[in-house]
């Protein structure tokens, strides 16, 4: 099992632009969540989804969209840049809400 | 909403034991969580509380008291490799999914 994969490793974007940060996990895990983690900060959820075809708001979801079309791969995208925007989101999956989030190594995003 | 405080820094020798405390003000949870993070990399899970009390898993060990609004994580014989930033995160319950983190405390073992 590769577990929960992350590309890319590191991205860097001009203010405006727009990307996709692609997620996969190969447990066949029903949840899975995009946080972003700030310098010195505790990471903080973005997205999250509870099964295929079903999404929902985290605590800081503005600047962002998800769409879980399999019960795979979870993408996070990213529309107008902004230099807040500039975090290491990691992606995690776990088997249902009440065990362990198995994350992914990270994305590094700098918004310049 | 949820309130999470943890020391920033702590340092503590190879061999010792050191304690990472943990306090929380929240409406209601359903359990606890305490995940270590190296430098650069992904968050590994270390502990899962429901209960009150300690939770013991080789040299580390993970108390709650829901009474008092509080949690640690022991660590003992302190290894080099311990040093990493050490996150307590609150699970809320049904309906719920998300996990809401401290923002961490960094432990460094030193020689």
């Amino acid at each position: 099992n590769a577990g929960v994969t992350q590309t890319p490793k590191f991205r860097i974007l001009k203010i405006g632009q727009s990307m996709t940060l692609q997620c996969a996990q190969d447990m066949n895990h029903n949840y899975m969540y995009w946080y972003r983690q700030d310098p010195g900060m505790g990471l903080k959820l973005i997205y999250y989804s509870v099964g295929a075809g079903i999404t929902d708001k985290g605590e800081v979801p503005n600047g962002y969209n998800v769409s879980r079309s399999t019960t795979e791969d979870f993408p996070l995208r990213l529309e107008l840049a902004a230099p807040s925007q500039t975090s290491v989101y990691f992606c995690a999956s776990g088997p249902d809400s009440s065990y362990e989030q198995y994350f992914g190594p990270g994305t590094r995003l700098t918004v310049t | 909403g949820q309130n999470i405080d943890q020391p920033t820094e702590m340092t503590a020798t190879e061999g010792a034991i050191v304690q990472i405390n943990c306090t929380y003000q929240t409406s209601g949870f359903n359990g606890l969580f305490w995940y270590q993070q190296h430098a650069g990399e992904a968050p590994t899970f270390l502990s899962y509380n429901v209960l009150d009390g300690l939770e013991e898993k080789g040299r580390f060990s993970s108390f709650l008291s829901r009474s008092k609004g509080y949690s640690y994580l022991l660590l003992k014989e302190l290894q080099m490799k311990d040093s990493a930033s050490y996150l307590c995160a609150l699970h809320s319950g049904a309906g719920s999914y998300q996990l809401t983190f401290g923002k961490g405390t960094k432990l460094s073992v030193i020689p």
